[in-house]
């Protein structure tokens, strides 16, 4: 199967640092997006790592490891306008995405 | 250049009817993608296109459900005879090449009565 599997929801806050799991099933894999989503509104790209560990951009860190089939996003300096869901999607083989359920973080002051 | 777009924003529809959905890439992307994401649940992928290549229609629910893509740009998702489980908000991606980020348009959202 192709399972994303993130928590469903999150509460952390403001100023703090949240980190947002997602596992996957590694076979035909192809990559591991991460989306912000905010409430009906389209999802924005946020990340890409094809290849094992960290990387850095600003804010918002994203982590990959392709031999456990899991990523993580890490927020630091948690503002309000980050509350948002957090879509994790794997890249598959037939280049199309397979997304999570998303996970719905709530900043609070 | 401009995101993608994407028409009508909203449509209302009755149950049984057809409804055609526009999206519009970003100019030069190759590739296109249809998703759709219902009330509270992840985004759904429906159909994919490349250039001049056969669409991946893997996605599709049904055979009610059916896209083209026209001079590969523009894109129109065809629903004939709507049903309420239909409704959802329809995104269109579209990427440069197949393997690089995929830029979501502002979706259209259908209500089927």
């Amino acid at each position: 199967g192709q399972n994303i599997d993130q928590p469903t929801e999150m509460t952390a806050t403001e100023g703090a640092i949240v980190q947002i799991n997602c596992t996957y099933q590694t076979s035909g894999f192809n990559g591991l997006f991460w989306y912000q989503q905010h409430a009906g509104e389209a999802p924005t790209f946020l990340s890409y790592n094809v290849l094992d560990g960290l990387e850095e951009k600003g804010r918002f860190s994203s982590f990959l490891s392709r031999s456990k089939g899991y990523s993580y996003l890490l927020l630091k300096e948690l503002q309000m306008k980050d509350s948002a869901s957090y879509l994790c999607a794997r890249g598959d083989a037939g280049n199309m995405l397979t997304f999570g359920g998303g996970t719905r973080l709530m900043v609070k002051p | 250049g401009a995101g993608v777009s994407q028409s009508p924003s909203n449509k209302v529809t009755e149950k049984g009817k057809d409804v055609e959905l526009r999206c519009d890439p970003i100019s030069g992307h190759t590739a296109l993608y249809w998703y759709r994401q219902s009330l509270g649940q992840g985004l759904e992928f429906l159909i994919y296109f490349q250039g001049n290549s056969a669409p991946d229609k893997s996605g599709l629910p049904s055979d009610r459900f059916s896209a083209e893509r026209t001079g590969g740009s523009v894109s129109t998702l065809t629903i004939q005879r709507t049903q309420q489980e239909d409704s959802a908000v329809y995104l269109c991606a579209s990427s440069s090449v197949p393997t690089d980020t995929q830029y979501f348009g502002p979706g259209t959202r259908l209500t089927v009565l």
